[in-house]
């Protein structure tokens, strides 16, 4: 199958600074990125999708100014978690999806911990 | 309302059993259903898809069933292995949505020694 890199694995950050996430798509074009988030014992929960070279689309409840999603090119989506503070702490995980492919492929996760 | 409802929540079961897992779903319409499995602090792995007309598939000794009338599906897991510990998700394809997803709350798997 696809494989979708996510980096880092796992971060810890201070309340109040900025974390970047990355998705990669390795070896195909993914020309949609999905982010989501996971709470334990929860499912995953959608926060926005990417299209390559366009604004993402957020879901309702999502504050997009605090999420800043870029999908500069066909292999690159990157979530910024800015001011973080200790409620944003999560699983993130990404997924992407080829151009005429139903299919997504997800990412390993990045677990995220403000402190 | 798309839902997807996994039970149990949560199992454990001795080394070398076997066990089922079920999904009951109302998305409509109906695309696919895949299951995976998610080991603590990863991403979900794909173990099986399956679409309207198919009642069965295998991986391994993973099995999946799905009965499209009742809209129930189940994951059997035969001679468990300490590494099948882990979450495993139901996810349902249809229904709208950004994504076209609708994800169980998965159900947690415990195997001991």
């Amino acid at each position: 199958g696809a494989v979708v890199s996510q980096h880092p694995s796992w971060v810890i950050c201070k309340s109040g600074t900025s974390v970047k996430i990355e998705c990669r798509s390795l070896d195909f074009q993914a020309t949609t990125m999905f982010w989501y988030r996971q709470f334990p014992k929860q499912s995953l929960m959608l926060m926005a999708t990417s299209n390559e070279g366009s604004k993402a689309t957020y879901e309702q409840g999502v504050e997009k100014d605090k999420f800043l999603i870029n999908h500069a090119s066909l292999t690159l989506s990157t979530l910024t978690v800015t001011s973080a503070h200790p409620e944003d702490s999560s699983f993130y995980i990404c997924s992407a999806r080829g151009l005429g492919n139903t299919e997504a492929f997800f990412g390993q996760g990045t677990r995220l911990t403000v402190v | 309302k798309n839902q997807v409802e996994q039970s149990p929540q949560s199992l454990i079961i001795l080394e070398g059993k076997n066990c089922t897992l079920q999904c009951n779903y109302t998305v409509s319409p109906f695309s696919n259903l895949r299951w995976y499995k998610q080991d603590t602090g990863r991403g979900p792995v794909s173990l099986t898809i399956m679409t309207f007309s198919e009642n069965t598939k295998s991986n391994g000794r993973y099995t999946a069933t799905l009965d499209a009338d009742t809209k129930q599906s189940s994951l059997h897991i035969t001679a468990s292995q300490l590494s099948d510990s882990a979450s495993y998700i139901c996810v349902v394809r249809g229904g709208g949505g950004a994504d076209g997803l609708t994800f169980g709350k998965g159900t947690h798997l415990i195997i001991q020694p």
